[in-house]
């Protein structure tokens, strides 16, 4: 079955970087892609970017282009997502998702079980 | 950007009840449009993806419909665990974004 193993939560203080991992297994990983979406506390939800699994290209919100990062290790069938500048309003709680496509992002069918991040002083 | 709005926000209701939320897109989108099911602490669950197609294991009670700018997500028949956060996504153009959310709870 298709899971998606995500690294545990996180403390940190503002303007440092957080880099959470999403450990994909029960599919071909190359064969997809995986979103990054985030929530804050009592929020909605909100895409942060894409990765393809298949050839590395990404495509990121506009919001975060200067300080996220997202790369995968085909070896591992993991995917990582690096926030840099953290800021208190970056405390949330950050998902993978997996996406159908390799090509373009879209959809979001299965998701990683969420890695809290909170930023603090 | 594609702005996604939901409404209502807020929805009380009882089991069995027919339950139906709509979602506006505010340029058209097609059918690129999802549906998502999240409880409380858990990762949002897909539903129904390009706007009516039932994703596997959910449930029949469940059905999506319509295409262009606006959308419904309808629960037939509702039942004690369905009471939990939904939300529209669209898929049509990047940034991906997500309509507010309608909170479903029991009456």
């Amino acid at each position: 079955q298709v899971q998606l193993v995500q690294s545990g939560a996180e403390v940190k203080k503002p303007g440092a970087s957080v880099k959470v991992s999403c450990k994909a297994s029960g599919y071909t990983f190359t064969s997809h892609g995986i979103s990054w979406v985030r929530q804050a506390p009592g929020q909605g939800l909100e895409w942060m970017g894409w990765i393809s699994a298949h050839n590395g290209i990404t495509n990121t919100a506009q919001k975060f282009r200067d300080r996220v990062t997202m790369a995968r290790d085909t070896s591992t069938n993991t995917a990582y997502m690096e926030l840099r500048s953290l800021r208190s309003d970056d405390t949330a709680v950050y998902y993978c998702a997996r996406d159908p496509s390799k090509i373009t992002p879209g959809d979001c069918d299965y998701w990683g079980q969420g890695t809290l991040v909170t930023v603090s002083s | 950007d594609i702005q996604m709005t939901q409404s209502p926000s807020s929805l009380s209701a009882s089991v069995g009840d027919r339950v139906t939320i709509t979602c506006r897109a505010s340029q058209s989108i097609s059918r690129y449009l999802n549906w998502y099911q999240q409880k409380p602490g858990k990762a949002p669950k897909l539903l129904i993806y390009a706007a009516s197609s039932l994703q596997s294991g959910v449930p029949s009670r469940f059905s999506g419909s319509g295409s262009g700018t606006d959308f419904t997500l309808t629960i037939s028949s509702l039942q004690p665990e369905d009471f939990a956060t939904y939300y529209c996504q669209q898929g049509h153009s990047t940034p991906i974004t997500f309509g507010q959310g309608t909170r479903l709870e029991i009456k």
